[in-house]
């Protein structure tokens, strides 16, 4: 079974610059996740998709990240300007859609990351 | 919303056990899970408790204490190669979907 897919695995940028990441989940799972995760911290998640519906984007900063999965399967995440503060690795995981109330179906599976430097 | 606390950094002998601890406050709890992470590498799953009690897989293990907001993950018979970040995640039911949050993750030496 092929793992979550991310690209690139690294980016350098300068400040007020665009970036793009992509993810593409393990096939058949509905849920996918984007979390960003600061040097000697936990993942933070930033936005939380089932299917092509947001779940969760109350920790996404609006102004300057956006995030879509159009059809479902792959998502982008995009910041447009970066600061200094977003570097950070970048790490997207996918999950089967659990029942309510229920033991997991499967746990998260995440990606390699990409790690971002905005310098 | 959710708070999560475990140490920092923890350090160990090899062939010792060591228990990482992880302390939570939510509203919705439904759920606990354990991550390994390699210093960079992406995280990956060690264990998972909804109920009360202890969880046993190999030499981890996973102890979850709903009532006190608490839960441990235990590793037995250390190796250098369990030297890893150990990451405690807990999800709230909220709105129809899961929603995880993760500790800062506690770095575990393990020494010869």
């Amino acid at each position: 079974e092929a793992g979550v897919a991310q690209s690139p695995r690294y980016k350098i940028i300068e400040k007020r610059q665009s970036v793009a990441f992509w993810c593409n989940p393990i096939s058949g799972h509905a849920t996918l996740y984007w979390y960003q995760q600061i040097l000697g911290q936990g993942p933070k998640l930033l936005i939380q998709f089932q299917n092509n519906g947001v779940v969760d984007d109350s920790q996404l900063p609006k102004d300057r990240f956006s995030a879509e999965r159009l059809k479902g399967v792959d998502s982008t995440l995009k910041i447009q300007p970066a600061k200094l503060e977003d570097s950070a690795v970048y790490l997207c995981a996918s999950s089967l859609r659990e029942p309510a109330g229920g033991r997991p179906l499967g746990t998260q599976y995440f990606g390699p990351g990409t790690r971002l430097t905005v310098l | 919303g959710q708070n999560i606390d475990q140490p920092t950094e923890m350090t160990a002998t090899e062939g010792a056990i060591v228990q990482i601890n992880c302390t939570y406050q939510t509203s919705g709890f439904n759920g606990l899970f354990w991550y390994q992470q390699h210093a960079g590498e992406a995280p990956t799953f060690l264990s998972y408790n909804v109920l009360d009690g202890l969880e046993e897989k190999g030499r981890f293990s996973s102890f979850l204490s709903r009532s006190k907001g608490y839960s441990y993950l235990l590793l037995k018979e250390l190796q250098m190669k369990d030297s890893a970040s150990y990451l405690c995640a807990v999800r709230e039911w909220e709105g129809g979907s899961y929603i995880p949050t993760f500790g800062r993750g506690t770095s575990l030496i393990v020494h010869p």
